[in-house]
């Protein structure tokens, strides 16, 4: 299988604080992952993609000093969420590529952060 | 540019009737499209995917998808459906990266 995992499930913040959440691939290397945001009945919208070892390259419209991306390894991306505000308050999905394969994403289970 | 339409935002079956969920598709390049299903609060999964072989492609759970190029369609079908197939389904297109480009998703509800 290709299973990627995701920590926390849930989280919950003050506003103000920063929170960061793992992607990880359990059984297999990903040279690029995806960072996904979710608002509720609607679809995902790409934020940012996370090169091993490079910077992560982001959507127009996403804040990259808000929304800070590192790849530090082949199986773990992380999305540090800055100053969080109600506003940042949304489902985060993350999906990883196998390396040596060109277009499959598999995909996390998710991340429901909610800033108070 | 890729884009993805995807017909009704949400659609009703009885239990053990015709599944059929719409999803047209706009491409400058062959494409390559995919069928997620995501349950709340949960991930996706993928349900199936085209990739330029069979245009009939069977997926999981009894799913299956037909890839019609004159149509730029690739509808989502099942015989039968089942309680447990309700859930959000969106239909997704590569694009001339790697990135995957969204459609806007379709709640199935399943009546009993």
């Amino acid at each position: 299988g290709a299973v990627v995992s995701q920590h926390p499930s849930r989280v919950i913040c003050k506003s103000g604080t920063s929170v960061k959440i793992e992607c990880r691939s359990l059984d297999f290397q990903a040279t690029t992952m995806f960072w996904y945001r979710q608002f509720p009945k609607q679809s995902l919208m790409l934020m940012a993609t996370s090169n091993e070892g490079s910077k992560a390259t982001y959507e127009q419209g996403v804040e990259k000093d808000k929304f800070l991306i590192n790849h530090a390894s082949l199986t773990l991306s992380t999305l540090t969420v800055t100053s969080a505000h109600p506003e940042d308050s949304s489902f985060y999905i993350c999906s990883a590529i196998r390396q040596g394969t060109s277009y499959e994403q598999y995909f996390g289970p998710g991340t429901r952060l909610t800033v108070t | 540019a890729q884009s993805v339409t995807q017909l009704g935002s949400h659609v009703s079956v009885s239990e053990g009737a015709l599944v059929l969920l719409r999803c047209n598709y706009s491409s400058s390049v062959p494409p390559y499209l995919f069928w997620y299903v995501q349950y709340p609060n949960q991930g996706l999964q993928l349900l199936l995917k085209y990739t330029s072989a069979a245009t009939l492609v069977k997926g999981i759970n009894g799913f299956e998808a037909e890839f019609k190029k004159s149509e730029t369609s690739f509808h989502l079908t099942k015989p039968s459906a089942h309680m447990s197939d309700a859930a959000e389904y969106f239909c997704a297109v590569k694009d001339s990266s790697y990135k995957l480009i969204f459609g806007s998703g379709t709640r199935l509800l399943v009546r009993p």
